[in-house]
């Protein structure tokens, strides 16, 4: 069974860091794209960031761009976003998903963000 | 930035019609990278449509996906009750669309 679980989420202060982690199970990790996509409340689907399979592409939102980091170790099954200088707007739910141009794809469940004082 | 445009934003239907959902994108994009996603209230999104037109594991045949270049089509032949739901496109690395509302009628 695929599974893709985030952990790392929680109440964070304006200006504050957190590491959001992504472990992935029951497919081929390094076969896939992977992304993080956010959901603040009550809105749509907002992409932050994507990796390729082997790295070697890596693309951000503007709107955090300079602030967040992608990374992935396929030897560890693992995605991670590290969010710098987090702001009131970066509130969401965030979710990992992984794609593949020719063997489709899945979502997590997602961890929730908090950015509050 | 590649700009993707989805209409109508509401569609309001009636089970077991058929809905068409559009997605325009800004400049031409890769097929292979155009993917349709639903999103029912207080879930994960999920994979529908992949490649613009191949449907993911699971994906019932009512749902296919068509298009190329910039323009490109979701289609849901005879709706279900469970297909009342957001639908959102995204090329592979770059925004979503804003949605389109499939509401029942």
């Amino acid at each position: 069974e695929v599974q893709l679980v985030e952990s790392g989420g929680g109440l964070v202060k304006p200006g504050g860091s957190l590491r959001l982690s992504c472990a992935a199970s029951g497919f081929t990790f390094s076969s896939y794209n992977m992304n993080w996509v956010r959901q603040a409340p009550g809105k749509g689907l907002e992409w932050v960031s994507s990796i390729s399979s082997s790295s070697g592409y890596i693309f951000y939102a503007d709107s955090v761009k300079g602030r967040f980091t992608i990374s992935r170790d396929n030897a560890k099954n693992s995605l991670n976003l590290q969010m710098n200088s987090l702001r009131a707007e970066d509130t969401a739910v965030y979710y990992c998903a992984s794609y593949s141009s020719s063997l489709g794809g899945d979502w997590g469940q997602g961890t929730l963000v908090t950015v509050s004082s | 930035e590649i700009v993707l445009t989805q209409s109508p934003g509401t569609l309001s239907l009636s089970p077991g019609e058929r809905a068409t959902l559009s997605c325009r994108a800004s400049q031409s994009v890769s097929s292979s990278y155009l993917a349709w996603y639903q999103q029912k209230p207080g879930q994960a999104p999920r994979l529908l449509i992949y490649g613009a037109s191949s449907r993911a594991t699971g994906i019932p045949d009512r749902f296919s996906g068509s298009g190329s270049g910039t323009d490109f089509t979701l289609t849901i032949s005879r709706l279900e009750p469970e297909d009342f739901a957001v639908y959102y496109c995204q090329q592979y690395g770059s925004p979503f669309g804003q949605g389109t509302k499939l509401e029942i009628k």
